[in-house]
């Protein structure tokens, strides 16, 4: 089975601190995606990576960074976190072939800046 | 450009009643389609898909869904409801090709009384 792995499960801390999210995935998928999901507002996609050091901006890329260094490993990075970046956090991943967008996501990740 | 639409936000039924969850896509090409679930605290776990084979689709848990090309529709159904049917559930729409991403509807939560 795919495994999609979030480090952590639940982050607390406080504005302006930097945050750093992890993903790592086991089943050498070319394609790595994170969004926020927030209540009455679906997922929203952040960023996303179509191959190691590549990035493209989603939706709502502003106040977010990310780092894909390696081909399991897809980082995002908040540099200054706001409270208005309280919410759940998801990782997912995908193959290139087949090519049909289905994604496999980790547990998430749920944010609390104070 | 594609785009899921799912009316209301909540749906509730009794157990061992029939589930029926609608989703409305748009797409320019032939599209496909995804349902996945989410339990509270958790990601997404993918229910079943449609990938242009059989337009009838069952996927796990005893869910299926039908694609209907005229009605741009890929509702999901259930039989009788249980109790831990209750969580949330969000259809999807991709299309083939290089890089192929997955738009979500907002979602739906899936009540369950006695």
């Amino acid at each position: 089975d795919v495994k999609v792995t979030q480090s952590s499960r639940y982050l607390v801390k406080r504005t302006g601190e930097k945050v750093f999210l992890e993903c790592v995935q086991d089943m050498d998928h070319e394609n790595m995606f994170w969004y926020r999901q927030d209540p009455g507002l679906g997922l929203r996609l952040i960023y996303f990576s179509y191959d190691v050091k590549m990035k493209e901006k989603g939706d709502i890329p502003e106040g977010y960074s990310v780092s894909r260094e390696k081909k399991e490993r897809f980082s995002l990075i908040l540099e200054s976190a706001s409270t208005n970046q309280t919410s759940m956090y998801l990782c997912a991943s995908s193959p290139t072939v087949p090519n049909t967008g289905e994604l496999f996501f980790g547990e998430g990740s749920r944010l609390t800046v104070l | 450009a594609q785009s899921v639409t799912q009316l209301g936000s909540h749906v509730s039924v009794s157990e061992g009643a029939l589930v029926l969850l609608r989703c409305n896509y748009s797409s320019s090409v032939p599209p496909y389609l995804f349902w996945y679930v989410q339990y509270p605290n958790q990601g997404l776990q993918l229910l079943l898909k449609y990938t242009s084979a059989a337009t009838l689709v069952k996927g796990i848990n005893g869910f299926e869904a039908e694609f209907k090309k005229s009605e741009t529709s890929f509702h999901l159904t259930k039989p009788s409801a249980h109790m831990s049917d209750a969580a949330e559930y969000f259809c999807a729409v991709s299309r083939a090709g290089a890089n192929s991403k997955l738009t979500f509807g907002k979602g739906i939560t899936l009540s369950v009384r006695p």
